[in-house]
């Protein structure tokens, strides 16, 4: 039973490229979260997916992000024209309908260079 | 989404000594769930607690929740150098949303 999957785990990119994260969420979960962490800082929500919806995107930039969970796929996190300020790392997790726990994936690590 | 506050920011502590970190709440939560990241590491969900008053042990690890329902602890007793790492609360409600953890870091 894999778990929450995520690639690339480390992506590079040059400002103003764009950059996509992926995530398959374990098999059964229909919820997909993404967050952000700097490091030495928490987690900061972006954005809450089900299958087809956007639950809840009030933690994502207004521009340049996006997020889709597709009927059929993993989800994408997608980053357009990327900046230094987007260097971090993305994690996803998933879980069945709330309130259950949730299971992280191992993260993106995104460098902007 | 509720927000969660939690102190200390960061703790360090020698190995054997005990470690508590506090998450806080202005509302009523319908739960609160603890997650532990290890450094360059992912969060592992660690427990879940639902009820007023409930109070969970894991070995050494005891979770606590308010009979508010406002504010939870964590508790390590003989803190071990394996237990390094960042401590998240979370609320789960419409969304996840976590509180800015506690980082430990025990001395051997």
């Amino acid at each position: 039973n894999a778990g929450v999957m995520q690639n690339p785990r480390h992506l590079v990119r040059r400002r103003g490229q764009e950059a996509r994260l992926r995530c398959s969420p374990m098999k059964g979960h229909s919820h997909v979260y993404w967050y952000r962490q700097l490091p030495e800082e928490g987690l900061k929500f972006m954005v809450y997916l089900q299958k087809e919806n956007i639950i809840d995107e009030s933690g994502m930039p207004k521009e340049r992000f996006s997020a889709e969970f597709p009927k059929e796929g993993p989800s994408i996190l997608r980053i357009q024209q990327v900046v230094r300020g987007d260097s971090a790392a993305y994690f996803c997790a998933s879980s069945p309908p709330s309130p259950s726990p949730a299971f992280f994936g191992q993260g993106t690590r995104l460098t902007v260079v | 989404g509720q927000q969660v506050m939690q102190i200390p920011q960061y703790q360090h502590v020698q190995e054997g000594e005990d470690f508590t970190t506090y998450c806080n709440s202005s509302t009523t939560l319908s739960n609160i769930q603890w997650y532990k990241q290890r450094p360059g590491g992912h969060p592992v969900f660690l427990i879940q607690l639902v009820k007023s008053g409930e109070v969970k042990k894991q070995k050494r690890l005891t979770f606590q929740f308010g009979e508010a329902k406002k504010n939870s602890s964590l508790h390590i007793t003989a803190t071990q150098t394996t237990d390094v790492g960042t401590y998240f609360c979370a609320n789960s409600g419409y969304a996840l949303n976590f509180g800015k953890g506690t980082s430990l870091l025990v001395t051997p």
